[in-house]
């Protein structure tokens, strides 16, 4: 069964703090790894896709890290801002048949920015 | 933009009650999708859709229903509602299915 796990299931730094968010996932086929960023009463907002070969990639100040070797993702958030106060959310995708494509959701951090 | 625009934000139905999810991109996406977010759980799919007339089930199909008549829309019937269909409902869109999606801001949805 597919199954993407993420931690610590809540997390409270201060402004100005770096902050590292964890995935572990077993997904097979593999084909790309998401982390998307969910404001309370919002939809998710994508932040970064990895396909297998790309082991890291930016999107400001946010830093997606992937090891496909031992299935697993971090998320490096740097300077945070009390706007980075969020629910993040790591969504691996699994190839289905047909080309179509599955999707595999963590439960996701809660992140608390206190000033 | 609007990207993607979901309607209602909040409905309260009775057991029993039928109701549209109402969904619409403008960025000519031809993926769509219904997700449902339960408390403490993972986004589930419902039903997506890779183009116009065409619709398939996703992981939690029963009690509900789609259409896709239109590129652009994409909505969501529950016939007879049960209060297991408490949940926030996002409608998501993509150009294909290797790149990131665009949700809607979500429905949210009791029966009570």
């Amino acid at each position: 069964k597919n199954q993407v796990e993420q931690s610590p299931q809540s997390l409270i730094i201060l402004e100005g703090k770096n902050c590292t968010l964890q995935c572990n996932y077993t997904v097979s086929p593999f084909s790309n790894l998401r982390w998307y960023k969910q404001d309370t009463g919002r939809g998710p907002v994508s932040l970064t896709i990895m396909t297998f070969s790309e082991n890291t990639k930016s999107n400001g100040r946010y830093t997606a890290t992937l090891d496909a070797d031992t299935k697993q993702s971090s998320l490096h958030i740097t300077a945070s801002q009390l706007s980075d106060s969020a629910s993040y959310i790591c969504v691996v995708s699994a190839d289905g048949n047909f080309g179509n494509e599955k999707l595999t959701f963590g439960t996701g951090t809660r992140l608390t920015i206190i000033p | 933009n609007a990207g993607v625009t979901q309607t209602p934000k909040f409905r309260i139905l009775k057991i029993g009650q039928s109701m549209t999810l109402q969904c619409t991109q403008d960025m000519n996406h031809n993926y769509m999708y219904w997700y449902r977010q339960d408390p403490g759980m993972g986004l589930k799919l419902i039903y997506y859709s890779v183009g116009a007339g065409i619709t398939d089930k996703g992981e939690v199909p029963n009690g509900y229903n789609v259409s896709r008549s239109t590129t652009e829309d994409f909505p969501l019937r529950l016939e007879l509602a049960a209060p297991s269909q408490t949940s926030v409902y996002f409608c998501a869109s993509s150009p294909d299915r290797k790149r990131g999606y665009t949700f809607g801001s979500g429905t949210r949805l009791t029966v009570v």
